[in-house]
Protein backbone atom coordinates (compact mmCIF):
# COMPACT_ATOMS: atom_id res chain seq x y z
CA UNK A 1 0.00 0.00 0.00
CA UNK A 2 1.19 3.27 -1.06
CA UNK A 3 2.02 5.80 1.84
CA UNK A 4 -0.26 8.04 0.11
CA UNK A 5 -3.03 7.93 -2.76
CA UNK A 6 -4.85 10.54 -4.48
CA UNK A 7 -7.16 9.75 -7.30
CA UNK A 8 -5.38 10.46 -10.68
CA UNK A 9 -8.12 11.55 -12.70
CA UNK A 10 -8.44 13.30 -15.08
CA UNK A 11 -11.55 15.24 -13.84
CA UNK A 12 -13.84 17.53 -15.79
CA UNK A 13 -16.13 19.89 -14.25
CA UNK A 14 -17.74 22.96 -16.25
CA UNK A 15 -17.12 26.47 -14.61
CA UNK A 16 -18.84 27.67 -11.49
CA UNK A 17 -19.36 23.79 -10.30
CA UNK A 18 -17.36 22.76 -6.69
CA UNK A 19 -14.94 20.69 -6.83
CA UNK A 20 -14.26 18.05 -4.29
CA UNK A 21 -10.10 16.62 -4.45
CA UNK A 22 -9.05 13.69 -2.25
CA UNK A 23 -6.49 11.79 -0.68
CA UNK A 24 -6.24 8.77 1.96
CA UNK A 25 -2.83 7.99 3.75
CA UNK A 26 -2.06 4.88 5.74
CA UNK A 27 0.99 6.76 8.33
CA UNK A 28 -0.75 7.80 10.97
CA UNK A 29 2.44 9.79 12.50
CA UNK A 30 1.52 12.28 9.56
CA UNK A 31 0.69 15.50 11.58
CA UNK A 32 0.30 18.11 8.73
CA UNK A 33 -1.44 18.25 5.54
CA UNK A 34 -0.83 20.23 2.18
CA UNK A 35 -2.31 21.25 -1.10
CA UNK A 36 -0.44 22.42 -3.87
CA UNK A 37 -1.66 23.72 -7.34
CA UNK A 38 0.30 22.94 -10.30
CA UNK A 39 0.60 24.16 -13.68
CA UNK A 40 1.91 22.69 -16.43
CA UNK A 41 5.99 23.05 -16.48
CA UNK A 42 5.73 25.52 -13.29
CA UNK A 43 7.02 24.24 -9.57
CA UNK A 44 4.24 23.44 -7.29
CA UNK A 45 2.40 26.69 -5.82
CA UNK A 46 1.10 26.17 -2.12
CA UNK A 47 -2.69 26.46 -1.49
CA UNK A 48 -3.21 25.82 2.12
CA UNK A 49 -1.81 23.68 5.13
CA UNK A 50 -2.93 22.47 8.04
CA UNK A 51 -2.34 20.76 11.30
CA UNK A 52 -5.61 20.40 12.39
CA UNK A 53 -8.49 17.69 11.81
CA UNK A 54 -11.55 19.79 10.79
CA UNK A 55 -11.76 22.28 8.52
CA UNK A 56 -9.31 25.21 7.19
CA UNK A 57 -10.81 27.87 4.73
CA UNK A 58 -9.47 30.52 2.61
CA UNK A 59 -11.14 32.02 -0.16
CA UNK A 60 -12.77 29.61 -2.18
CA UNK A 61 -10.70 26.95 -1.04
CA UNK A 62 -11.46 24.54 2.29
CA UNK A 63 -9.28 21.85 3.33
CA UNK A 64 -10.65 19.37 5.09
CA UNK A 65 -8.58 16.69 7.56
CA UNK A 66 -10.11 13.51 9.26
CA UNK A 67 -7.29 12.04 10.72
CA UNK A 68 -9.39 9.22 12.44
CA UNK A 69 -10.23 7.92 9.02
CA UNK A 70 -6.30 9.19 7.11
CA UNK A 71 -8.57 10.94 4.74
CA UNK A 72 -7.73 14.65 3.26
CA UNK A 73 -9.93 17.03 0.86
CA UNK A 74 -9.78 20.20 -0.62
CA UNK A 75 -13.21 21.86 -2.05
CA UNK A 76 -12.95 24.24 -4.46
CA UNK A 77 -16.04 26.52 -4.65
CA UNK A 78 -16.73 28.67 -7.90
CA UNK A 79 -14.19 26.83 -9.83
CA UNK A 80 -13.12 28.56 -12.44
CA UNK A 81 -11.03 28.25 -15.93
CA UNK A 82 -7.85 29.46 -14.47
CA UNK A 83 -8.12 26.70 -10.93
CA UNK A 84 -7.34 23.77 -14.17
CA UNK A 85 -3.73 22.33 -12.85
CA UNK A 86 -2.88 19.32 -11.15
CA UNK A 87 -3.39 18.89 -8.14
CA UNK A 88 -1.38 17.33 -5.03
CA UNK A 89 -1.32 16.57 -1.88
CA UNK A 90 1.73 16.42 0.87
CA UNK A 91 1.14 15.07 3.87
CA UNK A 92 4.83 15.18 6.68
CA UNK A 93 5.44 14.93 10.39
CA UNK A 94 6.56 17.96 10.85
CA UNK A 95 7.79 21.21 8.46
CA UNK A 96 11.18 19.82 9.56
CA UNK A 97 10.69 16.50 8.20
CA UNK A 98 10.17 15.00 4.35
CA UNK A 99 7.13 15.46 3.01
CA UNK A 100 5.13 12.79 0.65
CA UNK A 101 3.68 14.00 -2.21
CA UNK A 102 0.01 11.86 -3.91
CA UNK A 103 0.32 11.26 -7.17
CA UNK A 104 -2.09 14.61 -8.31
CA UNK A 105 -5.01 15.42 -9.62
CA UNK A 106 -5.40 16.59 -13.10
CA UNK A 107 -8.73 18.91 -12.75
CA UNK A 108 -10.20 20.70 -15.82
CA UNK A 109 -12.47 23.41 -15.37
CA UNK A 110 -14.75 23.78 -18.63
CA UNK A 111 -15.83 27.11 -19.49
CA UNK B 1 7.36 36.53 2.74
CA UNK B 2 9.17 32.75 2.45
CA UNK B 3 10.24 33.16 -0.42
CA UNK B 4 12.72 30.31 -2.15
CA UNK B 5 14.23 30.83 -5.30
CA UNK B 6 16.13 28.40 -7.78
CA UNK B 7 18.90 28.90 -10.53
CA UNK B 8 18.94 28.11 -13.43
CA UNK B 9 15.31 27.98 -14.40
CA UNK B 10 16.38 25.83 -17.49
CA UNK B 11 19.41 23.90 -18.46
CA UNK B 12 20.68 22.44 -21.40
CA UNK B 13 23.52 20.47 -21.02
CA UNK B 14 25.36 17.34 -22.65
CA UNK B 15 25.42 14.02 -21.63
CA UNK B 16 28.78 13.71 -19.13
CA UNK B 17 29.00 16.91 -17.85
CA UNK B 18 28.43 17.93 -14.53
CA UNK B 19 25.15 20.63 -13.66
CA UNK B 20 25.15 22.81 -10.56
CA UNK B 21 21.35 23.73 -9.58
CA UNK B 22 21.39 26.85 -6.53
CA UNK B 23 18.25 26.73 -3.99
CA UNK B 24 18.18 30.18 -2.22
CA UNK B 25 16.15 31.03 0.61
CA UNK B 26 15.61 34.50 0.15
CA UNK B 27 13.66 36.00 3.15
CA UNK B 28 14.51 33.56 6.18
CA UNK B 29 16.90 30.85 7.50
CA UNK B 30 16.48 27.34 6.63
CA UNK B 31 17.74 24.68 9.00
CA UNK B 32 16.86 21.85 6.39
CA UNK B 33 15.89 21.85 2.45
CA UNK B 34 14.96 19.15 0.71
CA UNK B 35 15.62 18.20 -3.25
CA UNK B 36 12.37 16.66 -5.24
CA UNK B 37 12.38 15.06 -8.54
CA UNK B 38 9.35 15.21 -10.57
CA UNK B 39 9.48 13.07 -13.81
CA UNK B 40 6.85 13.82 -16.84
CA UNK B 41 2.97 13.11 -15.92
CA UNK B 42 4.47 12.11 -11.96
CA UNK B 43 4.78 13.63 -8.63
CA UNK B 44 7.39 15.13 -6.85
CA UNK B 45 9.80 12.26 -5.66
CA UNK B 46 12.14 13.17 -2.62
CA UNK B 47 15.75 12.58 -3.47
CA UNK B 48 17.70 13.81 -0.30
CA UNK B 49 17.39 16.53 2.84
CA UNK B 50 19.98 18.81 4.08
CA UNK B 51 20.80 20.64 6.87
CA UNK B 52 23.42 23.07 7.43
CA UNK B 53 26.95 21.89 7.65
CA UNK B 54 25.85 18.24 7.47
CA UNK B 55 26.13 15.52 5.17
CA UNK B 56 23.02 15.03 3.38
CA UNK B 57 20.49 11.99 3.93
CA UNK B 58 19.84 10.83 0.72
CA UNK B 59 16.71 8.08 -0.18
CA UNK B 60 16.72 4.81 -1.20
CA UNK B 61 17.77 4.75 -4.53
CA UNK B 62 19.27 7.83 -5.16
CA UNK B 63 22.99 7.78 -5.84
CA UNK B 64 24.52 10.20 -3.10
CA UNK B 65 27.95 9.70 -5.71
CA UNK B 66 26.20 11.17 -8.57
CA UNK B 67 24.00 13.73 -7.24
CA UNK B 68 25.66 15.92 -4.65
CA UNK B 69 24.50 17.90 -1.93
CA UNK B 70 26.10 21.02 -0.64
CA UNK B 71 23.99 23.00 2.53
CA UNK B 72 26.72 25.58 3.10
CA UNK B 73 24.92 27.95 4.72
CA UNK B 74 20.96 29.01 6.29
CA UNK B 75 20.37 30.39 2.86
CA UNK B 76 22.45 27.99 0.10
CA UNK B 77 22.10 24.83 -0.32
CA UNK B 78 22.85 23.25 -4.23
CA UNK B 79 22.66 19.96 -5.90
CA UNK B 80 25.37 18.75 -8.65
CA UNK B 81 24.38 16.59 -11.19
CA UNK B 82 27.33 14.62 -11.75
CA UNK B 83 28.30 13.34 -15.40
CA UNK B 84 24.59 13.95 -16.62
CA UNK B 85 22.82 11.25 -19.01
CA UNK B 86 19.60 11.60 -20.83
CA UNK B 87 17.86 9.64 -17.81
CA UNK B 88 18.97 12.17 -15.61
CA UNK B 89 16.50 14.90 -17.43
CA UNK B 90 13.77 15.86 -14.86
CA UNK B 91 12.25 19.03 -12.82
CA UNK B 92 14.40 19.66 -9.79
CA UNK B 93 12.74 21.41 -7.07
CA UNK B 94 13.88 22.47 -3.97
CA UNK B 95 12.02 22.85 -0.60
CA UNK B 96 13.14 24.98 2.71
CA UNK B 97 11.62 24.57 6.22
CA UNK B 98 12.04 27.93 8.45
CA UNK B 99 14.30 27.79 11.49
CA UNK B 100 11.75 29.33 13.70
CA UNK B 101 8.48 27.51 12.54
CA UNK B 102 7.20 24.30 14.42
CA UNK B 103 3.64 25.03 12.71
CA UNK B 104 5.32 26.34 9.68
CA UNK B 105 5.17 24.20 6.06
CA UNK B 106 7.70 23.75 4.08
CA UNK B 107 8.45 26.61 0.88
CA UNK B 108 9.25 25.34 -2.64
CA UNK B 109 11.54 26.94 -5.10
CA UNK B 110 10.12 27.45 -8.67
CA UNK B 111 12.05 24.15 -9.76
CA UNK B 112 14.84 23.64 -12.61
CA UNK B 113 14.51 21.59 -15.91
CA UNK B 114 17.14 19.70 -16.94
CA UNK B 115 17.58 18.81 -19.99
CA UNK B 116 20.59 16.11 -21.02
CA UNK B 117 21.20 15.38 -24.49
Amino acid sequence: QKEVEQDPGPLSVPEGAIVSLNCTYSNSAFQYFMWYRQYSRKGPELLMYTYSSGNKEDGRFTAQVDKSSKYISLFIRDSQPSDSATYLCAMGKTSYDKVIFGPGTSLSVIP
Amino acid sequence: GAVVSQHPSRVICKSGTSVKIECRSLDFQATTMFWYRQFPKQSLMLMATSNEGSKATYEQGVEKDKFLINHASLTLSTLTVTSAHPEDSSFYICSASRVAGQYDTQYFGPGTRLTVL
